[in-house]
């Protein structure tokens, strides 16, 4: 399987202030017939089930903000929120879907400092 | 819209099964990947598996080969999870996802479903 590794673990940052987390996948998820890179961003808020953002690592997901944003290509990925707000406190996953076997980074706690 | 609808929590005794079921209503059935992603208490999301009805071969992550069986009924819009030889360490949420325009990408989700494993 692919193992994608986030880092850091968690981080706080003050409101209005840019957040960013980066995503490590253990081998590269772009696919070269196309030029697109499998991998996705989802944030997931307490007692709710994820929510998609981002997909082929940067396409942003309709009626997500665009302070979101995401970068990357081949096994280094970033997922960067420009301007925190209050409502973006959330844990962010980045997922690999190259393969016919999914898997998702540990997750990334994101808090207001 | 697209909804999906989660049975409903489960409590299962050490080395017992649960099956548990997501119906689909809102849009077509067979040609979307059904996802099937654990959370267990205060821990990352796991993908399991998933399977695409008009395919019907499952896919699953090597850590639940052999453990987990996911299928999918395409009369009743309905997908299953089945986890067997339960453990305490199976205790956890348990998600279907559906993808949309990009294969992978999951987009819609259940509500969950609390799996409690506990003699």
């Amino acid at each position: 399987d692919i193992v994608m590794t986030q880092s850091p673990d968690s981080l706080a940052v003050s409101l209005g202030e840019r957040a960013t987390i980066n995503c490590k996948s253990s081998q590269s998820v772009l696919y070269s017939s196309n030029n697109k890179n499998y991998l996705a961003w989802y944030q997931q808020k307490p007692g709710q089930p994820p929510k998609l953002l981002i997909y082929w690592a940067s396409t942003r997901e309709s009626g997500v903000p665009d302070r979101f944003s995401g970068s990357g290509s081949g096994t280094d990925f970033a997922l960067t929120i420009t301007s925190l707000q209050a409502e973006d406190v959330a844990v962010y996953y980045c997922q690999q879907y190259y393969t016919t076997m999914w898997t998702f980074g540990q997750g990334t706690k994101v808090e207001i400092k | 819209q697209v909804q999906l609808v989660q049975s409903g929590a489960e409590v299962k005794k050490p080395g017992s099964s649960v099956k548990v079921s997501c119906k689909a209503s809102g849009g077509t059935f067979s040609s979307y990947a059904f996802s099937w992603v654990r959370q267990a208490p205060g821990q990352g999301l796991e993908w399991m598996g998933g399977i695409i009805p008009i395919f019907g071969t499952a896919n699953y992550a090597q850590k639940f080969q052999g453990r987990v069986t996911i299928t999918a009924d395409e009369s009743t819009s309905t997908a299953y999870m089945e986890l067997s030889s339960l453990r305490s360490e199976d205790t956890a949420v348990y998600y279907c996802g559906r993808d949309y325009l990009v294969r992978g990408a999951i987009r819609y989700w259940g509500q969950g479903t609390l799996v409690t494993v506990s003699s």
